[in-house]
């Protein structure tokens, strides 16, 4: 079975300072992994993934993730954080099985929020 | 090109009635997922769809299912409705290039509550 766990259900960060939003899974095999953000009464929007090969993905909006296997984390971080970038995050993994099947297995969520 | 297109967007029903959620996936996009999310549960895997053909159920009950047209556009259907059925309904595309590396996108979902 595969997992995502997403620790902290809040995070706040003042306007201009880095920002991580983290994220740990469980998988047995090869993961994908992905981040969506919901604005308020929005579906999910994409942010970035990872499926193989360079460790730091890069995504809209100047955010970027960092895989890291032995530590089964992929942590979303931005430099810089703006007010607009409150919202709930989701960190969601994908594991190929038999019969090829697509579906994603979200993280709890977590909602940041940056402080003017 | 436009997005996943979900209609209704908002739906207030009374316990033991059906409804009928659309979905209208980005143009070219065979795929079509359902997710169910709510406060308790979180985000929730429903039922994909691909070709017409059900490819992957979530763990839900019976009265809750689903097909897919051939222009790829899908529904899903819940019967019998339950209290605890209240939720965001939301449907996802992909454009299905034969790996499990596609990106699904969301369309902005259909609030549903049951009274």
């Amino acid at each position: 079975a595969q997992s995502v766990a997403q620790p902290e259900d809040q995070v706040n960060v003042a306007e201009g300072n880095p920002l991580t939003v983290k994220c740990t899974y469980s998988v047995s095999g090869n993961p994908y992994l992905f981040w969506y953000v919901q604005y308020p009464n929005r579906g999910l929007q994409f942010l970035l993934k990872y499926i193989t090969g360079d460790n730091l993905v890069k995504g809209s909006y100047g955010f970027e993730a960092e895989f890291n296997k032995s530590q089964t984390s992929f942590h979303l971080k931005k430099p810089s954080a703006l007010v607009s970038d409150s919202a709930l995050y989701f960190c969601a993994v994908r594991v190929v099985s038999s019969g090829s099947a697509r579906q994603l297995t979200f993280g709890s969520g977590t909602q940041l929020t940056v402080l003017p | 090109k436009a997005g996943v297109t979900q209609t209704p967007r908002y739906l207030i029903k009374t316990r033991g009635q059906q409804v009928t959620l659309s979905c209208s996936p980005i143009s070219g996009h065979r795929s079509v997922s359902w997710y169910q999310q709510t406060p308790g549960q979180g985000l929730q895997f429903l039922f994909e769809y691909f070709s017409e053909t059900q490819r992957n159920k979530g763990n839900f009950p019976g009265r809750f299912s689903g097909r897919q047209f051939s222009n790829s556009r899908s529904e899903m259907n819940v019967s019998t409705l339950e209290l605890g059925d209240s939720a965001l309904y939301l449907c996802a595309s992909s454009s299905e290039t034969g790996v499990s590396t596609d990106t699904q996108y969301f369309g902005p979902g259909t609030r549903l509550t049951v009274l």
